[in-house]
């Protein structure tokens, strides 16, 4: 099945930096890449996604980058504020079911 | 609110016992994921259920099993539960079978405590 790696565990930036989260699969196949934001105590919720016939997605202050040959995606996150922490995870498709990374625990310092 | 719905919230209960989870998908949505994450701990696919069959499988113990019924609510039954079993159990629905395309909207979840 596929494999997702995510990095980094924990990210801490001061308000109003920029956060990259990265992460890779190993299934060339996979089409779909979807990001979850999980607040404390709640449940994850889509925030962004992107299917491989694109390179970049932007949503507002959110971006998601691929790279299919290096089978590697990224989240950027601009101009972060204290409602952006969270922990951030990555998925990627198989046949049947996404595949989650392991998580960021993203903090943004006031 | 995601559309989908999960009960109970918080359930605690002994060492050896036996739980069942409840939940709903959003309406149209024939797949049901579950999911198990440990305190600090990333999300654990356990199964998935499409339109009643169970279509794929993940790290899911002997002890516990799940079903989806016509009306396409599932149920997640554990048993013999031990300590180690205290977690979130989070439900997610799709509208089709496959990982592909298919957004997958999350339950507000289920906190087991096993004491």
């Amino acid at each position: 099945g596929e494999n997702v790696e995510q990095h980094p565990s924990t990210l801490s930036v001061q308000e109003g930096d920029s956060a990259v989260i990265k992460c890779t699969y190993s299934d060339s196949a996979s089409n779909y890449f979807p990001w979850y934001k999980q607040e404390l105590g709640k449940r994850p919720q889509l925030i962004i996604d992107i299917r491989s016939n694109v390179g970049e997605k932007k949503d507002q202050r959110i971006a998601v980058t691929l790279n299919k040959t290096a089978k590697h995606f990224s989240l950027h996150i601009t101009e972060t504020q204290p409602e952006d922490s969270a922990v951030y995870f990555c998925a990627a498709p198989g046949a049947n079911n996404l595949f989650f990374g392991t998580g960021t625990r993203l903090t943004v310092i006031p | 609110d995601s559309g989908v719905t999960q009960t109970p919230k918080h359930l605690i209960t002994a060492t050896g016992q036996r739980v069942t989870l409840r939940c709903s998908p959003r309406s149209g949505d024939l797949s049901v994921y579950w999911y198990q994450q440990s305190l600090d701990q990333g999300l654990q696919f356990l199964i998935q259920y499409y339109n009643g069959e169970e279509r794929a499988k993940g790290n899911i113990l002997e002890r516990f099993s799940a079903q989806q019924f016509p009306d396409l609510h599932s149920e997640l039954n554990l048993s013999s539960l031990e300590l180690g079993d205290s977690a979130l159990y989070f439900c997610a629905s799709s509208v089709g079978a496959g990982g592909t395309v298919n957004e997958q909207f999350f339950g507000p979840g289920t906190r087991l405590t096993v004491l």
